[in-house]
């Protein structure tokens, strides 16, 4: 059971390049979720999904895209990376929206130059 | 929507005393509180939630307590230790709907 595993744990962009942040969850949660944490930010979030299928907005979605095809995985997609999404990604699932404790992945470190 | 202060942003203490930490909300429909700790270049982890049909809730040397009325909640850890050294988040949700979170709090223990 390894949880929720974000892929790459680090990553440098240049702007304009697009990428996809990978992130995938073994405990068959329904709800997945996207945040940035930028320091004295706390986490924001980017975009959600309560299911295969189905994804909603965040506080903070201008820039990104998601989808859901299956219960396991949530990418995360810049489409035209800016300096401003210089960032810490964390993605979260948990077995119910907003009524259970979130597992967070590890993280992903991102530099847009 | 939703809307979590949280108070202070920095906190230091020594080792032995205690840590309170401070959260208001705005949504008087939220109904799930979580504290979550997050150690430097790590994920947040959850540490406490408590429910809005209950007041206090504790686990070992921390507790977390929860005034509907005044729509403020409160992390407390007694006998702190250097490992507690951590960013702590509150976060906030009624069901249905996506977490908040508060800008978090840096706890510093020394020795």
């Amino acid at each position: 059971n390894a949880g929720v595993t974000q892929t790459p744990k680090f990553q440098v962009l240049k702007t304009g390049q697009s990428m996809t942040l990978q992130c995938a969850q073994d405990m068959n949660h329904e709800y997945m979720s996207w945040y940035r944490q930028d320091p004295g930010m706390g986490l924001r979030l980017i975009h959600y999904s309560v299911g295969a299928g189905i994804t909603d907005q965040g506080e903070v979605p201008n820039g990104y895209n998601v989808s859901r095809s299956t219960t396991e995985d949530f990418p995360l997609r810049l489409l035209s990376a800016a300096p401003s999404q210089t960032s810490v990604y964390f993605c979260a699932s948990s077995q119910g929206q907003g009524r259970e404790p979130q597992h967070f992945g590890d993280g992903t470190r991102l530099s847009i130059l | 929507g939703e809307n979590v202060e949280q108070h202070p942003s920095t906190l230091s203490v020594q080792e032995g005393d205690s840590a309170v930490i401070k959260c208001t909300y705005s949504d008087s429909a939220s109904n799930y509180f979580p504290w979550y700790k997050q150690e430097l270049g790590k994920r947040p982890q959850l540490i406490i939630d408590i429910r809005s049909n209950v007041g206090e809730k504790k686990d070992q040397r921390i507790a977390v307590t929860l005034n509907k009325t005044a729509k403020h909640f409160s992390l407390h850890i007694t006998e702190t230790q250097p490992e507690d050294s951590a960013v702590y988040f509150c976060a906030a949700v009624r069901s249905g709907y996506a977490l908040n979170f508060g800008k978090g709090t840096s706890l510093l223990v020394t020795p």
